[in-house]
Order: structure tokens, then C-alpha cells, then sequence
């Protein structure tokens, strides 16, 4: 079965721009969480989707957005990046809250 | 707000010999989650612990979840060098009986097993 991908893996970008992170999830898991890591802050929730419905949101502002297609896959998007936003990120999916989640690779995002 | 703490966040340890690391939170959750992490790579899944007195072993790691004093652990017994990585506890704070879910990390435990 293959595992949860995520894409870019890689991605600098300069401050004030917009970027897009793409995550499918396992085959047949419909629920998709987003998560940054930082050196300072940790791992921080950033949203929860399932069938195509935001269920959770953490306390991002609202640059930070999301949304999931039919198929599962799911998209992130920062908008007008700051330096603070650089961090990994990382999806997981899950079939559902009692179970356990599988993370993905994770995007490395360095904002200049 | 929920607080997950986890204690100690950096263990050094010989192998062969036991230790504990613990996971304190703040709510009333009975859904508690540990994972591990080797630099610069994911998280890998360990246990899902849901409900009171739930213990779960693999290998040379076993977790237990006290709801009652809203604490976990993580038990090592008899370490062994591969076991080096850093290990997170995660909460769900969503309350019991909602579909979604949403997990608060703790900072996480470094642990370093010198041979």
C-alpha cells in the first residue's frame, strides 16, 4: 500500500508570495490533517478535512488555507509569506479519529 | 487552552538500561498518541492509547494512558542505540463522541542511547 505523499519536497520562496503544498493521502483514508514544525514552536495543528469538509482549524491566520478534493488529496496554501513561515510541514492521513495517523514526508518551505 | 507537557524533553541513556518518559496534559481527552521522529525525516506512528488504563507494548517499548491523572508514559526497557530518535505525545482534544479530531503536541523527548 503506498504511503501518504507529499509534494513539493523542497521549496524556497521569497517573502510576500504565495505557495501551494499538495498531500495524497493512503488510498481509502478520507481524513486529512496539516501540521507546521518548527524549532520554536513545535508541532501545531493547522487543519483537519474530511470529505471535502474542514472539520478543525488551529489558530493560524487566515493566510493559512486548505480545502480537499473528491479523491482525498488535499492542498494547502500560504498567502503573502512571512520569514516565520518556514518550517516543515506535514500531512497525515487517517480513516478516521480512532485510529492512527500515517504522516507523510513532509515539505520543507524556506521563506527569503 | 490544552497543555501537553512531556518531561524529560533530552535523556541520555546507556543501553541496557530502563527509563521513562512522561506526558502530562491539561484536558479530560482519552485519546492519546505517541510517535517517533529521526532527524530530518517524519513522524512514524507508535500507539493509539483510547481509554483509561490502556497499555500497548512493542518490542522494547510499552505505553500506558491514566485518564484519571491525565498522564501517559513511555516505557523503555532495556535500550538499544536504534531506539535514539525524539518522541512526541499528541492529545486529542476534541471532545468524545465528534467525528473530527485535532491533536496537540507535546515538545517532544529527545532521548540519545550511548553503546
Amino acid at each position: 500500500k503506498a504511503g501518504v505523499t507529499q509534494t513539493p519536497r523542497y521549496l524556497i520562496k521569497t517573502r510576500g508570495q504565495q505557495v501551494t503544498l499538495s498531500c495524497s493521502p493512503i488510498s481509502g483514508h478520507r481524513s486529512v490533517s496539516w501540521y507546521q514544525q518548527t524549532p520554536g514552536q513545535g508541532l501545531q495543528f493547522l487543519f483537519e478535512y474530511f470529505s471535502e469538509t474542514q472539520r478543525n482549524k488551529g489558530n493560524f491566520p487566515g493566510r493559512f488555507s486548505g480545502r480537499q478534493f473528491s479523491n482525498s488529496r488535499s492542498e494547502m496554501n500560504v498567502s503573502t509569506l512571512e520569514l516565520g513561515d518556514s518550517a516543515l510541514y506535514l500531512c497525515a492521513s487517517s480513516q478516521g479519529r480512532l485510529y492512527e495517523q500515517y504522516f507523510g514526508p513532509g515539505t520543507r518551505l524556506t521563506v527569503t | 487552552e490544552l497543555k501537553v507537557e512531556q518531561n524529560p524533553l533530552f535523556l541520555s541513556m546507556q543501553e541496557g538500561k530502563n527509563y521513562t518518559i512522561y506526558c502530562n496534559y491539561s484536558t479530560t481527552s482519552d485519546r492519546l498518541y505517541w510517535y517517533r521522529q529521526d532527524p530530518g525525516k517524519s513522524l512514524e506512528s507508535l500507539f493509539v492509547l483510547l481509554s483509561n488504563g490502556a497499555v500497548k507494548q512493542e518490542g522494547r517499548l510499552m505505553a500506558s494512558l491514566d485518564t484519571k491523572a491525565r498522564l501517559s508514559t513511555l516505557h523503555i526497557t532495556a535500550a538499544v542505540h536504534d531506539l535514539s530518535a525524539t518522541y512526541f505525545c499528541a492529545v486529542d482534544e476534541v471532545a468524545s463522541g465528534a467525528g473530527s479530531y485535532q491533536l496537540t503536541f507535546g515538545k517532544g523527548t529527545k532521548l540519545s542511547v550511548i553503546p
